[in-house]
């Protein structure tokens, strides 16, 4: 167990909607990132948070936004769903600002499912 | 723009050493991390590089050549719980900030 949680674990919705994927860091984390993984590939970057102000941004669409609010936690919001956006999303947290000395620890991952 | 390559898969004994190799190409270089992810899991870390040289933790070593822009993963006495996906990660800064990129893993199969 990493320490950070996702909720819902699972997500099952039709193309257009929109949801909002749910993650609480580690205990003294200050930063969070959101990741994409589809179908055996690899991590797609998305964003990272940082004690609430955004950090640093990857391939992010448009229709995806991110926020990390006062205590931390931090949500995902995708809309106008597409099949195509079927993947797990996996948050992670770490210590640091950067990301880069420190070990990112990732959630369980909430699997989205477009249909 | 920023690329990491390595191979999709390896197969290797029960008992045996492998390696899995990563190259990359990225500015602002910060520093190579590998992560570890069984089937339906979560990545888990293993290591980080920043400088040349050689890390190692216990079974696992990683190595990092940053003229070469390439390291490695050395896995030793291979047990079947190590068949998993292994990823490399390049962390980087440039304008956008902090970045980690993934490579697209590899499957690493274990047979006895």
């Amino acid at each position: 167990d990493s320490g950070v949680t996702q909720t819902p674990k699972h997500l099952i919705t039709a193309t257009g909607q929109r949801v909002t994927l749910r993650c609480s860091p580690r205990s003294g984390d200050l930063s969070v990132y959101w990741y994409q993984q589809s179908l055996d590939q690899g991590l797609q970057f998305l964003i990272q948070y940082y004690n609430g102000e955004e950090r640093a941004k990857g391939n992010i669409l448009e229709r995806f936004s991110a926020q990390q609010f006062p205590d931390l936690h931090s949500e995902l919001n995708l809309s106008s769903l597409e099949l195509g956006d079927s993947a797990l999303y996996f948050c992670a947290s770490s210590v640091e600002a950067s990301g880069v000395t420190d070990t990112q620890y990732f959630g369980p991952g909430t699997r989205l499912t477009v249909l | 723009g920023q690329s990491l390559e390595q191979p999709s898969e390896v197969t290797a004994v029960e008992g045996a050493i492998v390696q899995i190799n990563c190259t990359y190409q990225t500015s602002g270089f910060y520093g190579l991390s590998w992560y570890q992810q069984h089937d339906g899991g979560a990545p888990t870390f293993l290591s980080y590089n920043a400088l040349d040289g050689l890390e190692e933790t216990g079974r696992f070593s990683s190595f990092l050549s940053r003229s070469d822009s390439y390291g490695y993963l050395l896995l030793q006495e291979l047990q079947m719980k190590d068949s998993a996906s292994y990823f490399c990660a390049v962390q980087s800064e440039n304008t956008g900030g902090f970045k980690t990129i993934f490579g697209a893993g590899t499957r690493l199969f274990v047979k006895a």
